[in-house]
């Protein structure tokens, strides 16, 4: 499966600021996904980062908050915008392995932590 | 919308058999799912089931689908202290790759 890395895996910040994440993937992958875990929840989908296009935002995300960027199809960047204490979560990205035995299998990153003070 | 519904916690002795429950309301997902979040951890693929099958096995995990009830399980056999964990599982309804997930269950080991 695909080598999935995150930076930063945690970080600090104080409100009103903005923090990038990265994600980077060891192969060419076909779909790249957002996801936010916040305290004690599950996950849920924030967007679907397209390779050369705009993301596919989810109802209740928007790109103004969470600009996305995906320049190949190895790397994207999940921009969390103008921090709140409410955005305190974990973010994590995920890539589709599309290969003939294991498609439709998302792979997940170890996740960035993020406290918003 | 599309729901996923798990119990949120269970404890188990080691050595014993553990049985996760999952309920869901889509039934277009070609594939289900099920994920391990250890703690600080990302998520780490369990295993997964085709859905026109009822059962699979893999080592120590079981899963059973039950497409007409909407009913997924996960046991885990021999149950380990590194078991200990919060399981999701998750659904791709309408084949999109859009995964929707269960509340996690945390599952407690004891010695």
């Amino acid at each position: 499966s695909a080598v999935i890395s995150q930076k930063p895996s945690r970080d600090i910040c104080q409100r009103g600021t903005s923090l990038t994440i990265q994600c980077q993937v060891d192969s060419q992958v076909t779909m790249m996904f957002w996801y936010r875990q916040q305290p004690g929840q599950s996950l849920t989908l924030i967007a679907t980062a397209n390779q050369g296009s705009e993301a596919t935002y989810e109802s209740g995300f928007v790109i103004d908050k969470f600009p996305i960027s995906r320049p190949n199809l190895t790397f994207s960047t999940l921009t969390v915008s103008n921090m709140s204490p409410e955005d305190s979560s974990i973010y994590l990205c995920s890539v589709e392995e599309a290969s003939a035995r294991r498609r439709d299998t998302q792979y997940f990153g170890p996740g960035t932590r993020l406290t918003v003070l | 919308g599309e729901d996923v519904e798990q119990s949120l916690f269970l404890s188990v002795r080691e050595g014993d058999s553990s049985v996760i429950n999952c309920t869901y309301t889509d039934s277009s997902s070609t594939y289900l799912y099920w994920y391990k979040q250890e703690p600080g951890a990302g998520l780490q693929l369990l295993t997964y089931i085709f859905s026109n099958m009822d059962m699979k096995q893999d080592q120590r995990l079981t899963v059973l689908l039950n497409k007409k009830d909407k009913h997924l399980s996960l046991r885990i056999a021999d149950t380990q202290t590194g078991d200990s964990a919060i399981y999701f599982c998750a659904v791709a309804p309408g084949n999109t790759g859009k995964l929707i997930f269960g509340q996690g269950t945390t599952l407690q080991v004891k010695p």
